[in-house]
């Protein structure tokens, strides 16, 4: 049974400081792993996706990892800035891709000015 | 340029009632599902389609039913409405290669 667990459940960090969000998963038989923005009260904003066969990718001051012989996943946040304040969640679609995909309970965010 | 599209945007249900929650997507996207929020719980998916006329269970389908007779509208119904059932509710849909849309929430209160 696949259960994703991300870790710290909340974080506050100083305006330009980089920083590392954790997602680990227990079944290494993923199809691929997203990770997701969401700003309270709204829906999820896809950020990042990373196919089985790849180790990371990156968008603007984002950065993914993926280790899947250790079940781990980080996102990488460079110089942060207070707009970046939300709830990051990873999720995993499990190999087979049936559109299922497999939430953390996210980390919630605080960039202070 | 829509996306996933939810309606409505919030709902107060009392208990016993029946509603349906509509989502549509014009991505002509295969795969489209249900997700419920809760807190402490994270995102727990409900029901899923593969395509058209084909759907399944997920984690916690228990009172939900869902058809799907097009490739864009993949509706929710809420059979009998329980206080259990108040959540935030989303609709997401993906190409087969994974990548996920997600509409804004319905926030449904039952009382």
């Amino acid at each position: 049974k696949q259960e994703v667990t991300q870790i710290p459940a909340a974080l506050s960090v100083p305006e330009g400081e980089n920083l590392v969000l954790n997602c680990s998963f227990t079944d290494s038989a993923i199809y691929n792993l997203q990770w997701f923005r969401q700003d309270p009260g709204k829906g999820l904003t896809s950020l990042l996706l990373i196919q089985s066969s790849q180790r990371e990718q990156t968008s603007g001051r984002l950065n993914a990892s993926l280790d899947k012989s250790s079940g781990r996943s980080t996102l990488y946040i460079a110089a942060s800035q207070p707009g970046d304040s939300a709830t990051y969640l990873c999720a995993v679609l499990r190999s087979g891709n049936t559109g299922k995909l497999i939430f953390g309970q996210g980390t919630t965010l605080q960039v202070k000015p | 340029n829509a996306g996933v599209t939810q309606t409505p945007k919030f709902q107060v249900l009392k208990t016993g009632q029946s509603m349906t929650l509509q989502c549509a997507q014009d991505m002509n996207h295969e795969y489209m599902s249900w997700y419920r929020q809760d807190p402490g719980m994270g995102l727990r998916l409900i029901h899923y389609s593969v395509g058209a006329g084909i759907t399944d269970q997920g984690k916690v389908p228990n009172g939900y039913n869902v058809s799907r007779s097009t490739t864009e509208d993949f509706p929710l119904r809420l059979l009998s409405a329980a206080p259990s059932q108040t959540s935030v509710y989303f609709c997401a849909s993906s190409y087969s290669w994974g990548w996920a849309f997600f509409g804004q929430g319905t926030r449904l209160t039952v009382v």
